[in-house]
């Protein structure tokens, strides 16, 4: 238990479906992260917020939606997807962005 | 090219062996992650050092900055270390090598 939940674990989709992943840590931290993890690639990094601000994009196609309402969530909504958007999809935090994270069990994903 | 090079991509050991797992990058870096990957897909961050050398249990992490390379030592290894091992750096972004798959077995 790192502190960092995630829900739901398990989602299936439909490519015309509208869904959201929910990320929550009581750990105090200041930074949260979304990570893609597909089979057999390393970790992407697709979004940082840092005291609620977007500090990190890394070209992440408009269908991913994040947002930060507060310090302690973290959202990922998804429209529109497509079959290669299936991975596992990683929260994770710190106290502040670079330093050690804590990671979400993550949201198993997919898309038919 | 990744900018994190991990090696070796895949190993196996038996158990009680000496495990090395080694990771380069070409990048500047403020810190160095090692992180461990469960089957279930769990990631749990094991070190983050800038320099030197740390311990934890059976786990030692060494850096060094001016060869850019790192590397995690697992000592009496045990089939419960079998788990994918992650390179991470950081730096102005977040690099990550793509693991070294991990079997020990009894």
């Amino acid at each position: 238990e790192t502190g960092v939940t995630q829900t739901p674990r398990h989602l299936v989709m439909g490519m015309t479906n509208k869904k959201s992943l929910k990320c929550e840590q009581h750990l105090g931290h200041n930074a949260m992260y979304w990570y893609k993890q597909s089979a057999k690639k390393p970790l992407e990094l697709m979004f940082v917020y840092s005291l609620e601000e977007r500090v990190e994009n890394n070209s992440v196609p408009s269908r991913f939606s994040p947002e930060c309402p507060n310090s302690s969530h973290l959202f990922l909504h998804l429209h529109t997807l497509q079959p290669e958007d299936s991975a596992l999809y990683l929260c994770a935090s710190s106290q502040v962005w670079g330093e050690t994270q804590y990671f979400g069990p993550g949201t198993r994903l997919l898309v038919l | 090219k990744n900018e994190v090079e991990q090696s070796p991509q895949n190993l196996t050991a038996q158990e009680g062996e000496f495990i090395t797992i080694n990771c380069s990058y070409s990048v500047g870096i403020s810190a160095l992650h090692w992180l461990q990957q469960h089957p279930g897909g769990g990631i749990v961050s094991l070190f983050m050092l800038s320099s030197g050398k740390k311990k934890h249990g059976r786990l030692i992490a060494t850096i060094n900055i001016q060869e850019k390379h790192s590397s995690l030592h697992i000592t009496a290894s045990h089939p419960r270390d079998s788990a994918v091992y992650i390179c991470a750096v950081s730096g102005d972004a977040l690099n990550f090598g793509k693991g070294t798959s991990l079997l020990v077995t009894p």
